[in-house]
């Protein structure tokens, strides 16, 4: 059974911070990665997908890395600002279609 | 519609009450997902639908869930029975549904409490 653990719990720093969110999983036999941002009261909003096959995915300030073969993947934000607070969700999809299996996310607070 | 989008955002009901919760995915969607969000359980997978079908309705936790989808857009899910047990955050998210997974959109869910 695919468990997916996320480092630290929770984070807090200043604004302008280059940042990193860990998020670890035991079955590497992924059919992808994908990060989550979630807002209090709200849905998810999706950030950055990346497929098995691929290392990496870039979208503004956010880069995700994936290794398979360790059962990592990285979330790296660049020049935080306080806007960028939320809860941050990595999930492996572990089949063909979306069922995905969550870890319990990272808070992150980045004060001004 | 823009998003996924889905009611009521928020249901209180008694213990033993049934309850239906509704969803509306991103038009073109053919595949629709119901997730559940608690406190002492985080997000975790309840049923897949591609078109109007479910493969994969593994996640359901008891009989008293079942979800149905029609016209290969709106979704029902339905708790018969509630208990407090049930009490969390119920998200729909939907995808084109091509193969190999792609971006999942969720909706901003629906909470239900049961007292």
């Amino acid at each position: 059974k695919q468990e997916v653990t996320q480092i630290p719990a929770a984070l807090s720093v200043p604004e302008g911070e280059n940042l990193v969110l860990n998020c670890s999983f035991t079955d590497s036999a992924i059919y992808n990665l994908q990060w989550f941002r979630q807002d209090p009261g709200k849905g998810l909003t999706s950030l950055l997908l990346i497929q098995s096959s691929q290392r990496e995915q870039t979208s503004g300030r956010l880069n995700a890395s994936l290794d398979k073969s360790s059962g990592r993947s990285t979330l790296y934000i660049a020049a935080s600002q306080p806007g960028d607070s939320a809860t941050y969700l990595c999930a492996a999809g572990g089949t063909s279609y979306g069922k995905l299996t969550f870890g319990q996310g990272t808070i992150l607070t980045v004060h001004p | 519609g823009a998003g996924v989008s889905q009611s009521p955002s928020n249901k209180v009901t008694e213990k033993g009450k049934d309850v239906e919760l509704r969803c509306d995915p991103i038009s073109g969607h053919t595949a629709l997902y119901w997730y559940r969000q608690s406190l002492g359980q985080g997000l975790e997978f309840l049923i897949y639908f591609q078109g109007n079908s479910a493969p994969d309705k593994s996640g359901l936790p008891s009989d008293r869930f079942s979800a149905e989808r029609t016209g290969g857009s709106v979704s029902t899910l339905t708790i018969q029975r509630t208990q407090q047990e049930d009490s969390a955050v119920y998200l729909c998210a939907s995808s084109l549904g091509v193969q190999g997974a792609g971006e999942l959109f969720f909706g901003e869910g629906s909470r239900l409490t049961v007292l």
